[in-house]
């Protein structure tokens, strides 16, 4: 019963590429999330959302924009993809009332070369 | 800047044995909640404490909130080998936004 679905699971881009990560929740959840982990960097946010069209920048947004044209849809976009982007992109979704719980997507790992 | 940091970095413990993780923070919270992360995988929540309280137990899993020192700790009595993860405490000082830590990672021999 996948709640949160990111559509690659591995990419592999070139320096300049545009590369869209998508992520599809089914749980009906207003808040989506996209995190960027590194090591020893932790989890940081790079964009977040709390309704359709609605976007707020998190800790990170240089270089990324994101998309939310439906509920259960939320698109991270690397306009130009750089070296410096490569890492493991990890989405998530929760309700907008109450405790922020957090629901994630499996991660989807780029490398840029 | 993170919020949340995590000690240790690395645990590594026989199966049957307690794992104690802590996790410190710097600003005021609404409630702390940890997650776990297999290997390459996503995080999975755990638990969540509220500001107000000051244990939680779930399972094999007890948590403690000392908003005085701003700190938690994660226990896991009679560890597993399934047990082996990353993991990961995160606070919401603000409605709606998590902020996490670097996390502690697990592993629990046979």
């Amino acid at each position: 019963d996948v709640k949160v679905t990111q559509s690659s699971r591995y990419l592999v881009k070139r320096t300049g590429e545009k590369v869209f990560l998508e992520c599809v929740q089914d749980m009906d959840h207003e808040n989506m999330f996209w995190y960027r982990q590194d090591p020893g960097l932790g989890l940081r946010l790079i964009y977040f959302s709390y309704d359709v069209k609605m976007k707020e920048k998190g800790d990170i947004p240089e270089g990324y924009s994101v998309s939310r044209e439906k509920k259960e849809r939320f698109s991270l976009i690397l306009e130009s993809a750089s070296t410096n982007q490569t890492s493991m992109y990890l989405c998530a979704s929760s309700e907008r009332s109450g405790a922020n719980v957090l629901t994630f997507g499996a991660g989807s790992r780029l490398t840029v070369l | 800047s993170q919020q949340g940091e995590e000690d240790p970095q690395a645990l590594s413990i026989q199966e049957g044995e307690n794992a104690t993780m802590n996790c410190s923070y710097k600003t005021s919270i609404n409630n702390l909640q940890w997650y776990r992360q297999n290997s390459g995988r996503g995080l999975v929540h755990l638990i969540l404490i509220r500001s107000n309280e000051r244990e939680k137990h779930s399972g094999r899993l007890r948590v403690t909130l000392d908003t005085s020192k701003k700190s938690s700790s994660l226990l896991i009595t009679a560890s597993r080998a399934a047990d082996t993860a990353s993991y990961f405490c995160a606070t919401d000082e603000h409605a709606g936004k998590s902020t996490f830590g670097d996390g502690t990672t697990l592993t629990v021999k046979p």
